[in-house]
């Protein structure tokens, strides 16, 4: 079975920062990749799919790149309202969500 | 726009079962999949399996295998998730979530439910 492994698993940063998570799979899974953001209490918000597709209406500092085995999320300048939990997710096979970066305020 | 609107909040005894409705509205229901995600308290997402509603055929997340049944009401643009033989385990927030690209489930969780909190406690 599919293993998606994100890091960091918690990350401190400042407004402003450049911020970068990446998701590695245990196997290639071509572009099959999307990235969630999720605040406390919350349903998650789809942010990227197909690995780099940024979902309509998510602001353009958030990007995505990758394929195969290596993903990364990166923001250009992490924003007060940035600061929350992501997950990957892969939909190569079964929809399987890596372990979360929890984005906190240093 | 598509909302999905879930049942309220759950307190079950251990051995028990729970089902949680979705129900939809806006766009399409029948062809775009109604994924189940859990999440446990402090813990990350879990899916569960999904649905096609048109297809009517389920498909499970391993784990959960023989314990959850995910069905559909295409009349009222509905879908069930039912958990059975509970444990404290299964205390979470069940979510579900509709599919961005039709006639799959292996896709995207475009839109999301409010969560419903299931707590299993004797």
């Amino acid at each position: 079975a599919i293993q998606l492994t994100q890091s960091p698993s918690s990350l401190s940063a400042s407004v402003g920062d450049r911020v970068t998570i990446t998701c590695r799979a245990s196997q290639g899974i071509s572009s099959a990749l999307a990235w969630y953001q999720q605040k406390p209490g919350k349903a998650p918000k789809l942010l990227i799919y197909d690995a780099s597709s940024l979902e309509s209406g998510v602001p353009s500092r958030f990007s995505g790149s990758g394929s195969g085995t290596d993903f990364t999320l990166t923001i250009s300048s992490l924003q007060p309202e940035d600061f929350a939990t992501y997950y990957c997710q892969q939909f190569n096979n079964y929809p399987l969500f890596g372990g979360g970066t929890k984005v906190e305020i240093k | 726009q598509v909302q999905l609107v879930q049942s309220g909040a759950e307190v079950k005894k251990p051995g028990s079962s729970v089902k949680v409705s979705c129900k939809a509205s806006g766009g399409t229901f029948s062809s775009y999949a109604i994924s189940w995600v859990r999440q446990a308290p402090g813990q990350g997402l879990e899916w569960m399996g999904g649905i096609i509603p048109i297809f009517g055929t389920a498909n499970y997340a391993q784990k959960f295998q023989g314990r959850v049944t995910i069905t559909t009401d295409e009349s009222t643009s509905t879908a069930y998730m039912e958990l059975s033989s509970l444990r404290s385990e299964d205390t979470a927030v069940y979510y579900c979530a509709r599919g961005s690209r039709p006639m799959t489930t292996v896709t995207t969780c475009e839109f999301w439910g409010q969560g419903t909190l299931v707590t299993v406690s004797s």
